[in-house]
Formats: structure tokens, C-alpha cells, sequence
């Protein structure tokens, strides 16, 4: 099977714009999170999404936002981008969700 | 709240030597999973134990295993035979059963010296 898969792995932003990432699951899985990873903040949760319909939210403004399709590739978007959006953005997918989490390799946001 | 504890920042360890991480964690959950991830340089998280809290024995993965005791809420990885390969940073991460939300600790960096 092919594993999770995350595009695009860099991306460089300017402050106010918004930017959209995109995450394709493990075939099979319906459950995607989405977590950003800082220096300062360590992994944080974003959001889980679990056949189309958002199941979890973490401590993030509305900026933060996202959706699953039917084929369960999730999207998440980020407006009006601030410098402290600058992160790795992980995407993780499981069958069931918290008994299992594969990850992709990340899409690195620079905002300048 | 969920919380997890890692509270060494760094490590080292010697190539063949055997290494402990240590990870504390709190829920008021009876239907969860532990998690222990592998971050290196390439930033790919990797994992490398589960745990799922209903069951006694501890998990096994080749050089990696768990010590986990449910009612101190404790969960150390301790790996044998460390590998110059091992080194990177390591989660250790708390899952629901019911949502896909995992709780990291901050991690732990770990070197493997030749």
C-alpha cells in the first residue's frame, strides 16, 4: 500500500495570503488529522476529519480551516497567513482514527 | 484533560548499548492507545510501538519495547542494540479509541554515539 502523501512538501507564502494543503490517505483509511509542528509549540492538533465529517477540533482560530472529500483526501486551509503560521504541517490517517496514525512526510509553511 | 510527559529533552547512548525514554502521561479515558514515534532529520514520523491500554503485555517490535504500567500511568521505550540509525527525536503520543486526536509530549532527542 502506498503511504500517506502530502503536497506540496515546501511552500513559501507571503503574510496575508491563504494557502491550501492537501493530504491523501492510506487507501482504506477514513480518518485524517492534520497537526502543526513548531519549535516552540512542539505537535499541536488541528483537526480530524473521519468520512467527511469533522470529528475533532484542537485550540486553533478560524482561520484554520479543512474538508475530506469522499475518496477521504483532506484538505486543509490557512487564510490570511501570519508570520507564526511558519511549520510543518503533518498529515496522519487511520482506519478508526485513535488507534492508529500513519503519517506523511509534512508540507514545510514559510510565511515571510 | 489528556496530557502526556516526556522529561528528558536530550539523550545519548553508545552503538549496542541499551536506552530507556521515559513518558508519563494522564486521561480519564478507559479505551485508549499509546504511541511511541521516530522523528529524524527528514521530519517523516515514524512509528514504531503501540500499546493499547486494555491489554497486560507489553508490545514488542524487534529491538523496541514498551514498559507500560497502567496504573502509573507510565510508558518507557527501551531500545536494545541501539543503531547509529536510531538517532532522532522521539514522541511519545496518547490516542483516544473513539477519535483520531493524538496527545504528543514534547520529545525526546536521542544521539547514538559510534
Amino acid at each position: 500500500k502506498a503511504g500517506v502523501t502530502q503536497t506540496p512538501r515546501y511552500l513559501i507564502k507571503t503574510r496575508g495570503q491563504q494557502v491550501t494543503l492537501s493530504c491523501s490517505p492510506i487507501s482504506g483509511h477514513r480518518s485524517v488529522s492534520w497537526y502543526q509542528q513548531t519549535p516552540g509549540q512542539g505537535l499541536q492538533f488541528l483537526f480530524e476529519y473521519f468520512s467527511e465529517t469533522q470529528r475533532n477540533k484542537g485550540n486553533f482560530p478560524g482561520r484554520f480551516s479543512g474538508r475530506q472529500f469522499s475518496n477521504s483526501r483532506s484538505e486543509m486551509n490557512v487564510s490570511t497567513l501570519e508570520l507564526g503560521d511558519s511549520a510543518l504541517y503533518l498529515c496522519a490517517s487511520g482506519e478508526q482514527g485513535g488507534t492508529e496514525a500513519f503519517f506523511g512526510q509534512g508540507t514545510r509553511l514559510t510565511v515571510v | 484533560a489528556q496530557t502526556v510527559t516526556q522529561s528528558q529533552p536530550e539523550m545519548s547512548v553508545q552503538e549496542a548499548e541499551t536506552v530507556t525514554l521515559s513518558c508519563t502521561y494522564d486521561t480519564s479515558e478507559n479505551n485508549y492507545y499509546l504511541f511511541w514515534y521516530k522523528q529524524p532529520p527528514s521530519r517523516q514520523m515514524i512509528l514504531v510501538i503501540r500499546q493499547e491500554a486494555y491489554k497486560q503485555q507489553n508490545a514488542t517490535e524487534n529491538r523496541f519495547s514498551v514498559n507500560f504500567q497502567k496504573a502509573a500511568k507510565s510508558f518507557s521505550l527501551k531500545i536494545s542494540d541501539s543503531q547509529l540509525g536510531d538517532t532522532a527525536m522521539y514522541f511519545c503520543a496518547l490516542g483516544s479509541g473513539n477519535t483520531g486526536k493524538l496527545i504528543f509530549g514534547q520529545g525526546t532527542t536521542l544521539q547514538v554515539k559510534p
